[in-house]
C-alpha cells in the first residue's frame, strides 16, 4: 500500500480535461512539503512532469498543470492526446520516512 | 549533459549475490543525493533509500532496510545497490534518481537512470 493515495486509472476523451488527485499525511504533504508529478510511458524510466507543486520543467507543455491547496493536491491534463496516454504518480518528501514517498500511479487512458 | 548510467540487465538465481551500479556524469556527485527505486512487474514506484556521496549519509525505507544495501564511491561518480542472498520477489526494475537541488532531498527527481532489470529464477 502506498503512503501517498491516488485514483489507479482515469480516462477521458481527446481534447478533454481530466485531473488526477494526490492524498497524504501530516509527514508529508500535510507538513508543507512540495509535491512532484512524474509521467512514465510504457517501458521507460519515470519522467519529471510537476515539480514544487505547480512549476513545469522547461519542455513540458502548460497543458500540464499542478495545484496544491492546503493538503488537497493535484495534477490536470488539458487537451488530451492519444501521447498523454502513460502511468502517473505524485511524489513528496517524508518527514516520518526522512525519504521519498510515492503514490501508487494512475493509469490515464485517452479514449 | 547531465546523466545517470545504469548497469545491465541480470539474471540470478536465489540466494545469490548481487551488485547494480549507476553512474551519473555532467554535474558534482558528492553534492547531490542518489536515490534507488524499484518497480515490480506491472506496479507501481517504490522508494528504497537514499544516499548522499559527500559524507555517506544514508537512509532507508523500512520495507527494504536490512534487505538491500546502498553505497557510494566518489572516486568513480557511482552508486551503487547490493543484495547478499536475492529472493524471487526482488525480480523487478530498479531505478537510480537524483533530485533536481544540490544538497537537498526534498525537490522533485529531474535526473534518472535507465533502470536496471533483475531477474530472479531457479
Amino acid at each position: 500500500q502506498s503512503v501517498l493515495t491516488q485514483p489507479p486509472s482515469v480516462s477521458g476523451a481527446p481534447g478533454q480535461r481530466v485531473t488526477i488527485s494526490c492524498s497524504g499525511s501530516t509527514s508529508n504533504i500535510g507538513s508543507g512539503f512540495d509535491i512532484h508529478w512524474y509521467q512514465q510511458l510504457p517501458g521507460t524510466a519515470p519522467k519529471l512532469l510537476i515539480f514544487g507543486n505547480n512549476y513545469r520543467p522547461l519542455g513540458v507543455p502548460d497543458r500540464f498543470s499542478g495545484s496544491k491547496s492546503g493538503t488537497s493536491v493535484s495534477l490536470a491534463i488539458t487537451g488530451l492526446q492519444a501521447g498523454d496516454e502513460a502511468d502517473y504518480y505524485c511524489q513528496a518528501y517524508d518527514a516520518s520516512l526522512r525519504g521519498w514517498v510515492f503514490g501508487g500511479g494512475t493509469k490515464l487512458t485517452v479514449l | 549533459e547531465v546523466q545517470l548510467v545504469q548497469s545491465g540487465a541480470a539474471v540470478k538465481k536465489p540466494g545469490e549475490s548481487l551488485k547494480i551500479s549507476c553512474k551519473a556524469s555532467g554535474y558534482p556527485f558528492s553534492n547531490y543525493w542518489i536515490g534507488w527505486v524499484r518497480q515490480l512487474p506491472g506496479k507501481g514506484l517504490e522508494w528504497m533509500g537514499l544516499i548522499y556521496p559527500d559524507d555517506s549519509d544514508t537512509r532507508y525505507s523500512p520495507s527494504f532496510q536490512g534487505q538491500v544495501t546502498i553505497s557510494a564511491d566518489e572516486s568513480l561518480s557511482s552508486a551503487f545497490l547490493q543484495w547478499s542472498s536475492l529472493k524471487a520477489s526482488d525480480t523487478a526494475i530498479y531505478f537510480c534518481a537524483r533530485p533536481r537541488s544540490s544538497g537537498s532531498s526534498v525537490e522533485g527527481i529531474d535526473v534518472w537512470g535507465q533502470g536496471t532489470t533483475v531477474t530472479v529464477s531457479s
